[in-house]
């Protein structure tokens, strides 16, 4: 079964603080992997996309690598602001399908 | 601005009456679809159209059901809404079913079940 696991499910940091979000999946047979950001009761929002022949991909202060072999991936947030505060989600495009992680939710303190 | 459009924000049932749900979108992508979250759990694809051609989850309940009548526009239809319906109900389009395509989210329609 083609599963997304997200760690952790909570997490809340002071402003400016570099953080690490993690994702892991089960199969490894993947076409990509997707960041994307959720505002509370809001719809899914895009942010970084990393095909499967690639390891990573960076926008601004967001940096998003994948290790296929080890089922892994990490989004890794610099300089975190209280505008970052939202639930971000790890989602594995399998043929053409997504599956998504349930989320972390990241609280950033000022 | 091109986007992904969903009607009503939120919309408020009676259990078992039927409901239906839209999304229309202005980047004429072939590829629509629809997602259900329940609160705190990852979004769970029910289907999804490609041009005219639909492809059901295998887990997606009867009781739901998708039209497509153009390009832009896709209708999610809850033919007897149970407590358990109750959920976020999130469309997607992506251009094409390539690797390097990301899917674009319509704000969501929250579903209340009475």
């Amino acid at each position: 079964k083609q599963e997304v696991t997200q760690i952790p499910a909570a997490l809340s940091v002071p402003e400016g603080e570099n953080l690490v979000l993690n994702c892991s999946f089960t199969d490894s047979a993947i076409y990509n992997l997707q960041w994307f950001r959720q505002d509370p009761g809001k719809g899914l929002t895009s942010l970084l996309l990393i095909q499967s022949s690639q390891r990573e991909q960076t926008s601004g202060r967001l940096n998003a690598s994948l290790d296929k072999s080890s089922g892994r991936s990490t989004l890794y947030i610099a300089a975190s602001q209280p505008g970052d505060s939202a639930t971000y989600l790890c989602a594995v495009k399998y043929g053409n399908k997504l599956v998504f992680g349930a989320g972390t939710i990241l609280r950033v303190k000022s | 601005d091109a986007m992904v459009i969903q009607n009503p924000r939120y919309q408020v049932t009676q259990f078992g009456k039927p409901v239906t749900l839209s999304c229309s979108q202005t980047l004429n992508h072939n590829v629509m679809y629809w997602y259900q979250q329940k609160s705190s759990q990852a979004p769970k694809l029910l289907f999804h159209y490609y041009d005219k051609d639909f492809n059901n989850e295998a887990d997606t309940p009867d009781n739901f059901q998708s039209r497509r009548p153009n390009t832009s526009f896709c209708f999610l239809d809850i033919r007897s809404p149970g407590l358990g319906d109750a959920a976020m109900y999130l469309c997607a389009t992506s251009r094409v079913y390539r690797d390097d395509e990301k899917l674009f989210f319509g704000s969501g329609t929250q579903l209340s079940v009475l």
